[in-house]
């Protein structure tokens, strides 16, 4: 089965921190841009960050750069989410998202829950 | 606040079309070809449906097509039918945002 499948969210305190992972299974993530995509509660799509085939170039949505640090390891066909210095606005579920060119993500996981609250 | 507008809501009847528009500027909508559309139903996850404007991905209904004037992108839906109520989005390369706010359809 074509699937991406996000973990590792959860519920965490002010200033904490998480690492989501995003596992591609039947379908590889080789060659393509990656996405994480957030949806607060009630509320819109929203960017937050990507990487390009190789993982050396990386871009974040302002109000994320310098605490989150998104990652992939191309062997493992996995996409990665390290998430620190967590506020209450972070609290969403969180998408990772295969980008088949211009912003166009044709693969979604089903998103995983990141909740911070004190 | 979304650099692409769309109507929070829209309607329509079974078997009737309804029309969802995506607004953007000359940065984003106006100057790229590259307008996404995304079908969300409750506590699921987005599924692309529209690409590049106009294309329509293996296994979309053609009941669904894009189209583009100027700095607006519309979302069709003919024949409306109860498992088209959701939420939309479009996307666009090229502005400050890559999402509209979306759009809640309600199938009357």
């Amino acid at each position: 089965e074509v699937q991406l499948v996000e973990s590792g969210g959860g519920f965490v305190q002010p200033g904490g921190s998480l690492r989501l992972s995003c596992a591609a299974s039947g379908v590889t993530l080789f060659g393509y841009w990656v996405d994480w995509v957030r949806q607060a509660p009630g509320k819109g799509l929203e960017w937050v960050a990507n990487t390009n085939p190789d993982g050396d170039e990386k871009y974040y949505m302002d109000s994320v750069k310098g605490r989150f640090t998104i990652s992939r390891d191309n062997a493992k066909n996995s996409l990665y989410l390290e998430m620190n210095n967590l506020r209450v606005e972070d609290t969403a579920v969180y998408f990772c998202a295969r980008n088949r060119g211009w912003f166009s993500f044709d693969l979604w996981g089903q998103g995983t829950l990141v909740t911070v609250s004190s | 606040q979304s650099a692409l507008t769309q109507p929070p809501s829209a309607s329509g009847s079974l078997g009737q079309s309804v029309t969802i528009s995506c607004t953007g500027s000359s940065s984003d909508v106006g100057t790229y070809n590259y307008v996404s559309w995304y079908q969300q139903h409750p506590g699921k996850a987005p599924r692309l449906i529209i690409y590049e404007v106009t294309k329509r991905p293996s296994g979309v209904p053609d009941r669904f097509s894009g189209s583009k004037s100027g700095n607006t992108a519309s979302l069709t839906v003919s024949g409306l039918q109860a498992e088209d109520e959701a939420d939309y989005y479009c996307s666009s390369f090229g502005g400050l945002r890559v999402f509209g706010g979306g759009t809640k359809l309600t199938v009357l």
